[in-house]
């Protein structure tokens, strides 16, 4: 089973407006890290925010914020005010301990949501 | 504080070659991490090393190797390159713990022909 979905290959979006991407996960580990990236053509992977399975509130950087409903195993990016250089493919991320008790562990990646925004 | 290198940044290689890439994590980082990054089959990963030990593995054939120094600087190696090979290798360092940030270096663009 997948770990991490993206379900939206691709979105577009008006300068200054906000839009939402997707993700979902996948686990069984209680304790559990989310992470969004951004990676622009130029290749280099940039994060934009974290948050935690144990976090109460919905993690915000700036401009951007995570919409966590653990429940549903959902965690969402929402850009507020879109900018032409926010143009970039996002990768929704999910970071477990390789096992019980270790503090080490690998990032899972979705497919990535290829934003643009046209002015 | 600096961030992730890689050197180098841009490679072209032949069948058959090997190749040794390098990645200097952020100063304190001793988990290093790598990725491979392919438009077929997105990102995967490699392998993650911490003091100087490989402690998880992905699903790669043995010509993939890596190793960690003691300053946790790393290094990952191809042998026997083949086309399939060509890719954007990223590596990332961190701090221990799932809630910690794994930061990404620019990557090395590998291209097998």
């Amino acid at each position: 089973a997948q770990k991490i979905t993206q379900t939206q290959p691709g979105m577009f979006v008006q300068e200054k407006e906000a839009v939402t991407l997707d993700c979902t996960y996948d686990t069984s580990d209680p304790s559990y890290g989310l992470f969004w990236y951004k990676q622009p053509s130029s290749g280099e992977m940039i994060f934009l925010i974290y948050q935690g399975s144990y976090d109460q509130q919905n993690a915000t950087e700036g401009r951007y914020s995570l919409n966590f409903q653990k429940a549903r195993k959902s965690a969402n990016l929402v850009i507020s005010a879109s900018q032409l250089g926010d143009s970039a493919m996002y990768f929704c991320a999910m970071r477990e301990s390789l096992d019980r008790g270790s503090t080490l562990g690998r990032l899972y990646f979705g497919r990535g949501t290829q934003l643009t925004v046209w002015p | 504080k600096a961030g992730v290198t890689q050197t180098p940044r841009y490679l072209i290689k032949t069948r058959g070659q090997q190749v040794t890439l390098s990645c200097s994590p952020i100063s304190g980082h001793r988990s290093v991490s790598w990725y491979q990054q392919t438009p077929g089959q997105g990102l995967q990963f490699l392998f993650e090393y911490f003091s100087e030990t490989q402690r998880n593995k992905g699903n790669f054939p043995g010509r993939f190797s890596g190793r960690q120094f003691s300053n946790s600087r790393s290094e990952m190696n191809v042998s026997t390159l083949e086309l399939g090979d060509s890719a954007l290798y990223l590596c990332a360092s961190s701090l221990t713990g799932v809630e910690e940030t794994q930061y990404f270096g620019p990557g090395t663009r590998l291209l097998v022909l």
